[in-house]
């Protein structure tokens, strides 16, 4: 099946630093959507974008809808050691059926205090 | 709560012992889906159903059976399940917008 390229695999980070992950695809996409994984639990929806060039924040974290409708860039600033976590990406294919969600293979971020 | 509750947490079975895992959303959302997660391979998304009786293959649906016979409940069902079946599992719903609001999870080790 259709993937999407998520980087970085993981990240090592001192606590106050900025982070950026992205994802990319061969493939046009019309939903992206960032998504946050704790320990032992489901993934929690972080922020959807549904256009083109939209820029969208959640408090610290702010992420964008790339303009070739391929790629997704969240960024999260001045993190914090409950920040730890799996980040992943999902989007659904242009002309596709919004119940088929595709993931990236997540990026793991660490935050030392 | 609005919440997706899927059962059991943990399960250890034996090969080729069929089983179902529930699952159930209080949110009357149309879509619902079931994903694996394995290490270094992410969320692949076995079978997802956009309404009541109308189901679609995901990524990796072998070996899995699913039943949408009411709009709220989606149970996920492995008629013979195999050694590479042991994974985490996840079942998700969403509304006409947005993404899958997910489960806890469920456990699962085939020996």
């Amino acid at each position: 099946g259709q993937q999407l390229n998520q980087s970085p695999q993981s990240m090592f980070i001192q606590e106050g630093e900025d982070v950026s992950m992205n994802c990319t695809s061969s493939s046009i996409f019309n939903t992206w959507l960032w998504y946050k994984q704790d320990p032992g639990e489901g993934p929690v929806l972080l922020i959807a974008l549904y256009k083109a060039g939209e820029l969208t924040s959640n408090g610290r974290l702010t992420a964008q809808f790339g303009i070739t409708r391929k790629d997704s860039f969240l960024n999260i600033s001045a993190s914090i050691p409950s920040d730890v976590g799996i980040y992943f990406c999902a989007g659904q294919n242009y002309g596709g059926s919004q119940g088929n969600l595709i993931f990236g293979k997540g990026t793991k971020l660490s935050v030392k205090p | 709560e609005a919440q997706v509750t899927q059962n059991p947490r943990y399960l250890i079975t034996v090969t080729g012992k069929k089983l179902t895992v529930t699952c159930s959303q209080n949110m009357n959302h149309e879509y619902m889906s079931w994903y694996r997660q394995d290490p270094g391979l992410g969320l692949r998304q076995i079978y997802y159903s956009m309404n009541v009786e109308v189901t679609d293959k995901g990524d990796v649906p072998e070996g899995y059976k699913v039943s949408r016979k009411e709009k709220r409940n989606f149970p996920l069902i492995l008629e013979s399940p195999s050694p590479n079946q042991t994974s985490l599992y996840f079942c998700a719903s969403k509304g006409t917008r947005g993404g899958y609001t997910f489960g806890s999870g469920t456990r699962l080790t085939v020996v």
